[in-house]
């Protein structure tokens, strides 16, 4: 059975600095997806970002961006410029490349940012 | 575009009682997947539907159950209910193939007394 894990439960950055999220995950597949998610307050799941396992090339969106380590099974989240806006809580998910949309998600990472 | 619409977003209900939590999918998008978000458990899958027809399923009691109609709009039932079941029901939609993503809606808090 494939298993995300979130070690860090909170995280807090200086506004305007740059913050890593780690993620690890365990998988026999070779064909998967790989998500970060946002939950601010509203309770609203907010997708930042996806990577596709059998691209090499890691997945940037504006200030955020990932490390795919496939072989290490590891994908972490970076942030940069942190804005107030980024407080939430993040998670990392997974899910199998066959049609059954499926996620299974990381127990999430507080980030805090401080002003 | 709409997004995903849940209804209602809170609800109260009794021990004993049963529920049905409402989704609207993005317009276009033919699956619906639900999760329950509870501090302990975290985020656990609980069933995902596909043009009105169950294709996965997590590992919950039969007290769970969904439906989808030809709409793409998904309930979900929650019989005989426990103080358990109190958490946030997550509903996400995609257009259902393996290389799209899923958006979620707002959520609805289920507190069960």
């Amino acid at each position: 059975a494939q298993t995300v894990t979130q070690s860090q439960p909170e995280m807090s950055v200086q506004e305007a600095e740059t913050v890593t999220l780690s993620c690890t995950y365990d998988t026999s597949e070779s064909d998967y997806y790989l998500f970060w998610y946002k939950q601010p307050p509203s309770r609203q799941m907010i997708l930042v970002i996806r990577q596709e396992a059998y691209k090499q090339q890691n997945a940037t969106e504006n200030r955020f961006s990932v490390n795919f380590q496939k072989a290490a099974k590891s994908f972490s989240l970076k942030i940069s410029d942190s804005q107030l806006g980024d407080a939430a809580m993040y998670f990392c998910a997974y899910r199998t490349g066959d049609s059954n949309y499926q996620l299974i998600w990381g127990a999430g990472t507080k980030l805090i940012i401080k002003p | 575009k709409a997004g995903v619409t849940q209804t209602p977003r809170y609800l109260i209900k009794t021990r004993g009682q049963q529920v049905t939590l409402s989704c609207s999918p993005i317009s276009g998008h033919r699956s619906v997947s639900w999760y329950q978000q509870t501090p302990g458990q975290g985020l656990q899958f609980l069933f995902e539907y596909f043009s009105e027809t169950q294709r996965n399923k997590g590992n919950f009691p039969g007290r769970f159950s969904g439906r989808q109609f030809s709409n793409s709009r998904s309930e979900m039932n929650v019989s005989t209910l426990e103080l358990g079941d109190s958490a946030l029901y997550l509903c996400a939609s995609s257009l259902g193939f393996s290389s799209t993503e899923a958006f979620f809606g707002q959520g609805t808090r289920l507190t069960v007394v």
